[in-house]
């Protein structure tokens, strides 16, 4: 069975800084896809990124971009200029490609210091 | 506009009594997920569907059912043989394609055991 694991249960960073979530997943499969998603305090989930573990390049959205790395099972999340918007829980999601089953880590919750 | 319906938003009921949550989505999505959310435990899969008649059994089926007779609708019933139901519940939706297809959320449902 599929796993995701978060490890860093709280991170802070300063305004402007840049931080980097890390998440590390075990699969037997080849081919999958995965997310981040961003839950605020309203608890609304949104997507951030997403990647296809077919393609070498990583994925980028204006201020967030993943470095995955196929072989060592690990999808990292950088957040470059953070901004007091970003602060909010982030959550690593795994799809299987063969049955669309989908399972998240235990989440990250990211403080942003004025 | 299309998104995901959950109802009700907030819920009590006594210990000892089912309870069913809704979920209507107008999105002409196939593929529909229920998942629960604790503090520290991430969002958990508790069932999913990719086709009307079909669901598939998450990793923390025991004591919660599903049903999908139509496209549209994937209601959880929390039964009493749920040990520990009081909970944030979170439905979610996504098409079926070659791509690295995003869930869309719900508002979630919240459910107090009184």
């Amino acid at each position: 069975a599929q796993t995701v694991t978060q490890s860093q249960p709280e991170m802070s960073v300063q305004e402007a800084e840049t931080v980097t979530l890390s998440c590390t997943y075990d699969t037997s499969e080849s081919d999958y896809y995965l997310f981040w998603y961003k839950q605020p305090p309203s608890r609304q989930m949104i997507l951030v990124i997403r990647q296809e573990a077919y393609k070498q390049q990583n994925a980028t959205e204006n201020r967030f971009s993943v470095n995955f790395q196929k072989a060592a099972k690990s999808f990292s999340l950088k957040i470059s200029d953070s901004q007091l918007g970003d602060a909010a829980m982030y959550f690593c999601a795994y799809r299987s490609y063969r049955d669309d089953k989908i399972i998240f880590g235990k989440g990250t919750r990211l403080h942003i210091l004025p | 506009d299309g998104g995901i319906t959950q109802s009700p938003k907030y819920l009590f009921r006594k210990e000892g009594q089912n309870v069913t949550l809704s979920c209507e989505q107008n999105l002409n999505h196939d593929a529909m997920y229920w998942y629960r959310q604790d503090p520290g435990q991430g969002l958990r899969l508790i069932y999913y569907s990719q086709i009307v008649n079909d669901f598939q059994k998450g990793d923390i089926a025991e004591g919660y059912s599903v049903s999908r007779e139509k496209k549209e609708s994937f209601p959880l019933t929390v039964t009493s043989a749920q040990k520990n139901p009081t909970a944030f519940y979170l439905c979610a939706s996504s098409i079926i394609s070659s791509g690295a297809n995003v869930l869309t959320f719900g508002a979630g449902s919240r459910l107090t055991v009184l």
